[in-house]
C-alpha cells in the first residue's frame, strides 16, 4: 500500500515539446505529492507539489494534475528545453510523515 | 540561506568496515530525513530525526543507525558494510511549520569493496 508507480521509464521529447509523467499511488491517506528533479551528481530538487483538494497546480513551464478518484497525478513539462533534461521523481507522503515514498524516475532527454 | 551540507561526498570503504556520513540541514531546519539511493531499488527512506529523536524508520536493517544532535546537524552510521551498501546517501531537511517541503543535499556516496 505503500508503493508509488511511476512511468515512464524514460521519454525522449523533441525541444518545445510537452512532457508527460505519470504516477499511480494505493495508500488512500497520502496528502501530499511533490516532484522532484535530480541532475548528475546532484542531489534531488523540489519543483512543485500538490495536495489532494485542489486538481491542477502550475508553477511556470510545471504543471501537475491529480485526479483523487483514480489514484493518479502526472507532470506536465511545457516547452521543454535541453536544460530540463534529467531524471524526475514523483512522490508522496500524508500529514505528519515526512518520509516520502518514491517513484522509480523517469530519465527525461530533451533534444535540440 | 545556505542549503543541506553532506560530508564527505565521496567514499570508498572494504566490506565489514563501518561509516559514519554527517548532514548539516538548512540554518533554521529541525527535521532532518535520510534516504538510499540505488539503481536497483532507487529512492528509500532510511530513517527521520526530529529534536534528537527518531521519529520514522524505514525497511532497513539494524546496521543502519543514525542520531541528530542539539543543533539539528545529523549523523548517521552503518557497521559491518556490505557491498550492497554502495550506494548515494542522501540527507534532506525540513522545518517543522506544517510544511511538508523537503530539501536534499548533494549526497555522499558510498562504495564498499
Amino acid at each position: 500500500q505503500q508503493q508509488v508507480k511511476q512511468s515512464p521509464q524514460s521519454l525522449i521529447v523533441q525541444k518545445g515539446g510537452i512532457s508527460i509523467i505519470n504516477c499511480a499511488y494505493e495508500n488512500t491517506a497520502f496528502d501530499y505529492f511533490p516532484w522532484y528533479q535530480q541532475f548528475p551528481g546532484k542531489g534531488p530538487a523540489l519543483l512543485i507539489a500538490i495536495r489532494p483538494d485542489v486538481s491542477e497546480k502550475k508553477e511556470g513551464r510545471f504543471t501537475i494534475s491529480f485526479n483523487k478518484s483514480a489514484k493518479q497525478f502526472s507532470l506536465h513539462i511545457m516547452d521543454s528545453q535541453p536544460g530540463d533534461s534529467a531524471t524526475y521523481f514523483c512522490a508522496a507522503t500524508y500529514t505528519g510523515r515526512r518520509a516520502l515514498t518514491f517513484g522509480s524516475g523517469t530519465r527525461l532527454q530533451v533534444q535540440p | 540561506k545556505a542549503g543541506v551540507t553532506q560530508t564527505p561526498r565521496y567514499l570508498i570503504k572494504t566490506r565489514g568496515q563501518q561509516v559514519t556520513l554527517s548532514c548539516s540541514p538548512i540554518s533554521g531546519h529541525r527535521s532532518v530525513s535520510w534516504y538510499q539511493q540505488t539503481p536497483g531499488q532507487g529512492l528509500q527512506f532510511l530513517f527521520e530525526y526530529f529534536s534528537e529523536t527518531q521519529r520514522n524508520k524505514g525497511n532497513f536493517p539494524g546496521r543502519f543507525s543514525g542520531r541528530q544532535f542539539s543543533n539539528s546537524r545529523s549523523e548517521m552510521n552503518v557497521s559491518t558494510l556490505e557491498l550492497g551498501d554502495s550506494a548515494l546517501y542522501l540527507c534532506a531537511s525540513s522545518s517543522t511549520s506544517g510544511s511538508h517541503e523537503q530539501y536534499f543535499g548533494p549526497g555522499t556516496r558510498l562504495t564498499v569493496t
